[in-house]
């Protein structure tokens, strides 16, 4: 079974600095992985998904994310946060030969100004 | 406009008092899946649907139902609520995942629960 971890719970940040949400994940097999949005009062949105080819991936809002495999990790950045990506942000891991999605335990990103 | 339809997105209840949440899809989806988020849990999955009269358990299934008896809808039934059903939950939605890789799943708005 695959298992998502997310080391940080809440992350303030101020408007205009850079912040990294980290994401650990631990599967046996070749796996998919996804970093969702959750804006206030709000369902999930994709912000973006590793499939397969380039380890650095970029998503909308300006998000990137970088799949490193040897360390198990998929890293969300933004060079430069607004007021309006104060959200929960969830990264998820699917299992290439499964159908299970599994979710991290969320990272609240405070933006202040 | 694609998307997926909660109802209700609110709702306090007492113990023992049977409910039903909605969740309605446009997009010909064959994959419906129900999910709860509580604090400091994420999102844990309840029930998943692959297609019409296809259903399976999810990571948390105790205390809920679901049928998927139309392809567009997947209602998620509380038969005795209780307080530990307290919660908010979604409901998504996406093409077959065993077609698509990508299994870029559309979330409902959600659904806050109070069981008391």
């Amino acid at each position: 079974a695959q298992s998502v971890t997310q080391l940080d719970s809440q992350v303030p940040v101020f408007e205009e600095a850079p912040v990294e949400l980290r994401c650990n994940y631990s599967s046996s097999v070749s796996v998919y992985l996804f970093w969702y949005v959750q804006y206030p009062n709000q369902g999930l949105q994709l912000l973006l998904k590793y499939l397969s080819g380039s380890t650095l991936v970029k998503g909308i809002n300006g998000f990137e994310a970088e799949f490193n495999k040897s360390q198990t990790s998929f890293h969300l950045r933004k060079p430069s946060v607004h007021i309006s990506d104060t959200a929960e942000y969830f990264c998820a891991v699917r299992p290439s030969n499964d159908y299970k999605l599994s979710f991290g335990a969320g990272t609240t990103v405070t933006v202040r100004a | 406009e694609a998307q997926v339809t909660q109802n209700p997105r609110y709702l306090i209840t007492v113990t023992g008092k049977k409910l039903t949440v909605t969740c309605s899809q446009n997009m010909n989806h064959e994959y419906m899946s129900w999910y709860r988020q509580d604090p400091g849990l994420g999102l844990r999955q309840i029930y998943y649907s692959m297609n019409v009269e296809v259903t399976d358990k999810g990571d948390v299934p105790e205390g809920y139902k679901v049928s998927r008896k139309e392809k567009r809808n997947f209602p998620l039934i509380l038969e005795s609520p209780s307080p530990n059903q307290t919660s908010l939950y979604f409901c998504a939605s996406s093409l077959d995942i065993r077609r698509s890789g990508a299994n870029v799943l559309t979330f409902g708005a959600g659904s806050r629960l109070t069981v008391l």
